[in-house]
């Protein structure tokens, strides 16, 4: 069964810290690793990681993959209050039996930002 | 259109009514996925279809639950005879191809009273 496990599973940090949030994953049929953000809405789109090594970066957001060790890790610098919401995790992959693919999130890191 | 849209937001629904929740995906997206997202928890697939063919449901909870999208474009999810189990917020997600990423809809809350 495909899994994938984030943490910490709850921060707490000050206006202007920089934070590291994990995720670790085992999935077979592995396609790519998403991150998304989710305030009291809909998860918005954040990264989409397919190769080791590359960070990818959008503003003071950053993230990277490592397929060998099987983890990704989004930085967020200088962090505002405006960050504040659950970081998700999501890897994906395809089904064995059919054409399709689907997305196995984690529990999400609720980080919180207080000024 | 500028993204996928749900309807209705919120739904109270009595225990063993029936309930469908609708999605719109983002014009000429091709893929429609569906997530359940019990509270405090990451979402969880459902089903997904490609065009009108649902190629995957192999998430669907139980029997009571059916998805269509008969001409490729809106979706609607079914779910018959609630039960309290399934008041969850239910997400849905298109993208463009196969493989690509996923843009999500504001969801529904369901509540089963």
């Amino acid at each position: 069964e495909d899994k994938v496990v984030q943490s910490p599973l709850s921060l707490v940090v000050h206006e202007g810290d920089t934070v590291t949030l994990n995720c670790s994953y085992e999935v077979t049929n592995f396609r790519s690793l998403l991150w998304y953000k989710q305030e009291k809405k809909a998860p918005t789109f954040l990264f989409m990681l397919t190769s080791s090594g590359i960070e990818k970066k959008s503003g003071r957001l950053s993230s990277i993959l490592d397929k060998k060790e099987l983890f990704s890790i989004l930085n967020i610098t200088a962090t505002q209050t405006g960050d504040s919401a659950i970081y998700l995790c999501a890897v994906e992959s395809t089904g064995e039996e059919t054409s399709g693919s689907r997305l196995t999130f984690g529990e999400g890191t609720q980080l919180t930002v207080n000024p | 259109g500028a993204g996928v849209s749900q309807s209705p937001r919120y739904k109270v629904a009595k225990r063993g009514q029936d309930v469908a929740l609708r999605c719109d995906p983002i014009s000429g997206h091709v893929s429609l996925f569906w997530y359940q997202q019990a509270l405090g928890q990451g979402p969880e697939f459902l089903t997904y279809f490609q065009n009108e063919a649902q190629l995957d449901k192999s998430g669907l909870p139980s029997d009571r639950f059916f998805a269509e999208r008969p001409e490729g474009s809106v979706s609607t999810l079914k779910i018959q005879r609630t039960q309290q189990e399934d008041s969850a917020v239910y997400l849905c997600a298109s993208s463009l191809a196969w493989g690509g990423v996923q843009y999500f809809g504001p969801g529904t809350r369901l509540t089963v009273t």
